[in-house]
């Protein structure tokens, strides 16, 4: 199965709050899992990225969080922040291609 | 810092008409891709290229689709005729290399170009 199933729609929390984004997929071939960020005018920007052989991958305030058995994996903003405002979109790597999870609208309110 | 350019930012046409959406990929990368967001809905590939050849495309790139590397700098998405179910923003992409088992490069995007069919 080439999907990768994205979840919640939309998002809103308080500023300094925990956003999290969860993501789930089928295809065990699957190797590489980017999250990208896109605000409004822009495409998406690669955010952070992991691969099934870790765990968990940190970079500032975005953490991913990867559950290899459940084929699962999350994005989690700490502190989240007004200019965090923005649709997130995980996805697959498989091959050339990115596959896209459905995204995530994520409004930080002040 | 480099970026991904696309031109026109919106393009309106009939139903039935041609349209080429033009994209200007960062000058020292080798693959270019195609993608498309229908309103609402997720992103997703059309198509990659390398080497002035398709590498990989999906079921929405049928033969209504095409695409050209027509000069050292422009990548172009052309679609013969258009149909109303065409409407979508359409985003090129461009990665210095191509995605391997060993090696990922991330692939850039630009701002996208809205289609309008109507």
């Amino acid at each position: 199965q080439q999907q990768v199933k994205q979840s919640p729609q939309s998002l809103i929390v308080q500023k300094g709050g925990i956003s999290i984004i969860n993501c789930a997929y089928e295809n065990t071939a699957f190797d590489y899992f980017p999250w990208y960020q896109q605000f409004p005018g822009k495409g998406p920007a690669l955010l952070i990225a992991i691969r099934p052989d870790v765990s968990e991958k940190k970079e500032g305030r975005f953490t991913i969080s990867f559950n290899k058995s459940a084929k699962q994996f999350s994005l989690h903003i700490m502190d989240s922040q007004p200019g965090d405002s923005a649709t997130y979109f995980c996805a697959a790597h498989p091959t050339g291609k990115l596959i896209f999870g459905q995204g995530t609208t994520l409004q930080v309110k002040p | 810092e480099p970026e991904v350019t696309q031109t026109p930012s919106h393009q309106v046409t009939q139903m039935g008409q041609e349209v080429i959406l033009r994209c200007v990929p960062i000058s020292n990368h080798l693959y270019f891709y195609w993608y498309r967001q229908i309103l609402g809905q997720k992103v997703e590939f059309l198509v990659s290229f390398y080497n002035n050849e398709i590498s990989e495309k999906s079921e929405i790139f049928d033969d209504q689709f095409s695409v050209e590397r027509p000069d050292g700098s422009n990548f172009t998405l052309k679609i013969r005729s258009t149909k109303l179910e065409d409407s979508a923003m359409y985003f090129c992409a461009s990665s210095e290399g191509p995605r391997t088992s060993g090696e990922t490069y991330e692939q850039y995007f630009g701002p996208g170009t809205r289609l309008t069919v109507t």
